[in-house]
């Protein structure tokens, strides 16, 4: 099946920093999901998008909606350790019944 | 308080035997999924389910099997003719306004 590409693959960085990481597609999506997966844990939901140039706030958590709807970016602001875990993008197909997931982005924080 | 539980959360496993997995929801959701993860890898759709009584092949079906007999629940088995069975299971279910997928806390099964 088609896989998004979500990049960097890993990050690790230092406590304070910003982190920005993306998801591209050759297919157009309706809405985007991220999710953040800590370990051994299933993925928890993170923030939705649903229109293209959409942009979304959770916290310090920033996500946007590309305009052409085939990426879509996530933004962590002044990163804290309970950050570290695995950030997962998908994309929901036209039907609203089957997600794409990305292949996800390790982050490590330094204390 | 609604969500969805998976049990157990650590199964083991002889090769060449079955095991159903265990997944329930109370969130009233009418779809449900099952999802496959390796270690390192995103996730890959087994099997879902968007009503009671049907069910469709995800991307790796193959070894699997499921039931949905109720709408809280949808097992899945791990059949002996899956070749490479050691992995952690999710499973999820869809919100049907919003159409956002939630998932359970994960069965991380071995097979050895």
């Amino acid at each position: 099946g088609q896989q998004l590409n979500q990049s960097p693959q890993s990050m690790f960085i230092q406590e304070g920093e910003d982190v920005s990481m993306n998801c591209t597609s050759s297919s157009i999506f309706n809405t985007w999901l991220w999710y953040k997966q800590d370990p051994g844990e299933g993925p928890v939901l993170l923030i939705a998008l649903y229109k293209a140039g959409e942009l979304t706030s959770n916290g310090r958590l920033t996500a946007q909606f590309g305009i052409t709807r085939k990426d879509s970016f996530l933004n962590i602001s002044a990163s804290i350790p309970s950050d570290v875990g695995i950030y997962f993008c998908a994309g929901l197909n036209n039907a609203g019944n089957m997600l794409t997931f990305g292949g996800g982005t390790r982050l490590m924080v330094k204390p | 308080d609604g969500g969805i539980t998976q049990s157990p959360k650590y199964l083991f496993r002889k090769e060449g035997q079955n095991v159903t997995l265990s997944c329930e929801q109370n969130l009233n959701h009418d779809a449900m999924y099952w999802y496959r993860q390796d270690p390192g890898q995103g996730l890959r759709l087994i099997y879902y389910s968007q009503i009671v009584n049907d069910f469709q092949k995800g991307d790796i079906a193959e070894g699997y099997s499921v039931s949905r007999e109720k709408k809280e629940s949808f097992p899945l088995t791990v059949t002996s003719a899956q070749k490479n069975p050691t992995a952690f299971y999710l499973c999820a279910s869809r919100d049907r306004i919003s159409y956002e997928q939630y998932f359970g806390p994960g069965t991380r099964l071995t097979v050895t």
